[in-house]
């Protein structure tokens, strides 16, 4: 059982560069998260999605969009990366609204120069 | 009021002594409390939970303490071992809503 997967592990970008980190699940989990983890500030949450054609913003959602199309995947899409973007990028997913256990992968790690 | 505050920012312990991290809230309808814990290189992954209707949660050597009244709840790691070193967040959702609110981390070091 692979959990929630993320690729690529590392990145580096260019200024105004582009790119799609890519998260899949295979726990049939409705809900899906897009977090960010900068040194001591914890884990903001930059976008989310409760199914498949639904999302909405989180605390941090400038500069990223997403899309979810299925119910496995969750593309995160960095447009014009700058390096205010340079942080360790997490996915999870949990069931639905009565299950409150998060799943995370295990990160992507972006520098931005 | 959706903040979660935690401390300390960094927490050095002797083997088998106790590590305690320490998290408040301010919003009331906080009904679900779980500590992550993570591993360099991993993501998160959840330790132990509690619900605002014990005081005490114990699983091994990880305790949840739980004060109501004060809005506050705390880890304390037991007999710590330095396979403990790793970064603990606390968390804070309502159940049935979305979003889960993080603390700003723990990165806890047990040394020999």
């Amino acid at each position: 059982n692979a959990g929630v997967t993320q690729t690529p592990k590392f990145r580096i970008l260019k200024i105004g560069q582009s790119m799609t980190l890519q998260c899949a699940q295979d726990m049939n989990h409705n809900y899906m998260y897009w977090y960010r983890q900068d040194p001591g500030m914890g884990l903001k949450l930059i976008y989310y999605s409760v199914g498949a054609g639904i999302t909405d913003k989180g605390e941090v959602p400038n500069g990223y969009n997403v899309s979810r199309s299925t119910t496995e995947y969750f593309p995160l899409r960095l447009e014009l990366a700058a390096p205010s973007q340079t942080s360790v990028y997490f996915c999870a997913s949990k069931f639905g609204a009565g299950d409150e256990k998060l799943f995370f992968g295990s990160g992507t790690q972006l520098s931005v120069l | 009021q959706q903040q979660v505050k935690q401390s300390p920012q960094s927490l050095i312990v002797q083997k088998g002594g106790i590590s305690i991290i320490n998290c408040a809230y301010e919003n009331t309808a906080f009904d679900y409390f779980p500590w992550y814990q993570q591993f360099p290189g991993k993501g998160p992954a959840l330790l132990i939970a509690i619900r605002p209707d014990v005081s005490e949660k114990k699983e091994g050597r990880f305790t949840i303490s739980f004060n109501k009244s004060a809005k506050q709840f705390s880890l304390h790691i037991m007999d710590s071992q330095p396979g403990d070193s790793a970064t603990y967040f606390c968390a804070a959702s309502i159940r049935g809503y979305q979003k889960v609110t993080f603390g700003t981390g723990t990165k806890l070091q047990v040394i020999p």
